[in-house]
């Protein structure tokens, strides 16, 4: 079946340092990609999406960039703050799939 | 703004207890969603719903039951709680035209014991 793999985290970086979160999935066809965030108790938000190969989403200074060649679709920032310390979900349509989420903080 | 609620943030009930969990959305979805969280095991869909009175099971439906009377309101059902139900639970819903773009109600954390 549909799958969704992501680095485990968690990962601790410093403000401004550089973020990458791996995800890589297995699904037939041509699945819709997400990532979803989850700050502390709060439900998920949707972070930014990508539809087709090669798409790339971007909200908030994070990208990511649909790689059919390589099912990829990994997450990142040039520079992070410690507002976006949160846990991170890849997801796919299947109806959604999700990774077992990243939890990311960021130190001052 | 779009807006999904859960009746209760946390909730506490006794084993064996009938438990009702709401959720309700105000963006006229006609999909709503039903996960629990649990660390190191990430979401897992329970059930959802493509419409109202209908209901499809998810990845781990054993235990629980669902109810879709009405549009705006999803209930997740556990007809006698155990203490492997102890998680966080969330509702999502979508619209039809863009049923994976889910939006969460805040969860509610749900202890058996």
């Amino acid at each position: 079946g549909d799958s969704v793999t992501q680095m485990e985290g968690p990962v601790t970086l410093s403000e401004e340092a550089f973020l990458t979160i791996n995800c890589t999935y297995t699904a037939t066809g041509y699945p819709s990609l997400f990532w979803y965030v989850q700050y502390p108790g709060e439900g998920l938000q949707l972070l930014l999406k990508a539809t087709k190969a090669d798409d790339k989403g971007s909200n908030k200074g994070f990208e990511a960039t649909y790689r059919k060649e390589t099912t990829s679709f990994h997450l990142e920032k040039g520079s992070v703050q410690v507002s976006d310390s949160a846990v991170y979900f890849c997801a796919l349509t299947a109806p959604l799939v999700f990774g077992k989420g990243t939890r990311l903080s960021v130190i001052a | 703004d779009v807006k999904v609620t859960q009746s209760s943030r946390y909730l506490v009930k006794r084993t064996g207890e009938k438990v009702f969990l709401e959720c309700v959305q105000d963006m006229d979805h006609e999909n709503m969603f039903w996960y629990r969280q649990d660390p190191g095991l990430g979401l897992r869909l329970i059930y959802f719903s493509y419409d109202v009175k209908m209901k499809e099971k998810g990845d781990i439906p054993e235990g629980y039951s669902v109810s879709r009377e009405k549009k705006e309101r999803f209930s997740l059902i556990l007809e006698s709680a155990s203490t492997n139900q102890t998680s966080m639970y969330l509702c999502a819903s979508s619209s039809g035209g863009r049923p994976y773009e889910q939006y969460f109600g805040p969860g509610t954390r749900l202890t058996v014991t």
